[in-house]
């Protein structure tokens, strides 16, 4: 049973465009939600996260946007650059069950020059 | 200011032999975590630990596989009599006391087994 996911495994942008990852998740009791982004053979680096009391959190060229009606969050990054070009995966914790993190199955992104 | 620093980066395994994975949190950081990846897959949780004690292991298959993060020293993620099925990343993250949601990630342990 995903909690989370991700349901576009990749994303093909033309370099200064704009580019926009979604994420949808069922568990409820999720209150805190976060985005990393992962280059090969190395760990996940932290971007951005959101509460659930906010619907918006900007930082740079990073927005994430939560609609907690629809369980759906969505990050993007405008303009886009090449090193951009990662795995992506969101995540989210229900801060009463302890800080662990559950996570989508990632959206690859390209970004082309 | 190092980081979360896991070691070996790449560890190569038999079947049946066994694995010991390390992980040295970040200085300050009192709570571990470890994630596995499996090829094509997002990551997965597996335990949580915070000083001499194991406060979530819902994650952790229930044979073969144990975690400990002892008052001195790495937390040791330890897999008896490994099988190919374990060949995957393992990631170890960690963060501040209760509070701190942001976990900070290190690179991980290839796991193969052969």
């Amino acid at each position: 049973d995903q909690q989370v996911k991700q349901n576009s495994p990749s994303l093909s942008v033309q370099e200064g465009r704009i580019s926009i990852l979604n994420c949808d998740y069922t568990n409820s009791m999720f209150d805190y939600f976060l985005w990393y982004k992962k280059y090969p053979a190395e760990g996940p680096t932290f971007l951005i996260s959101i509460s659930s009391i906010k619907d918006k959190n900007e930082d740079g060229r990073f927005t994430v946007f939560l609609n907690k009606s629809a369980k759906h969050l969505s990050l993007h990054i405008v303009p886009s650059q090449p090193g951009d070009s990662a795995v992506y995966f969101c995540a989210a914790i229900a801060k009463a069950a302890g800080n662990k993190l559950t996570f989508g199955g990632g959206t690859r992104v390209l970004v082309k020059p | 200011n190092a980081g979360v620093m896991q070691n070996p980066r790449h560890l190569v395994r038999r079947r049946g032999q066994e694995a010991r994975l390390r992980c040295s949190p970040m200085k300050g950081h009192s709570h571990v975590y470890w994630y596995r990846q499996l090829p094509e897959e997002g990551l997965k949780f597996m335990v949580y630990l915070q000083k001499e004690n194991i406060i979530d292991e819902s994650g952790m298959p229930k044979e073969r596989f144990s975690a400990e993060f002892p008052k001195e020293g790495p937390s040791i993620l330890r897999i008896q009599q490994v099988v190919r099925g374990d060949s995957a990343a393992y990631f170890c993250a960690s963060s501040p006391p209760p509070g701190a949601t942001e976990a900070f990630f290190g690179q991980g342990t290839r796991l193969t087994v052969v």
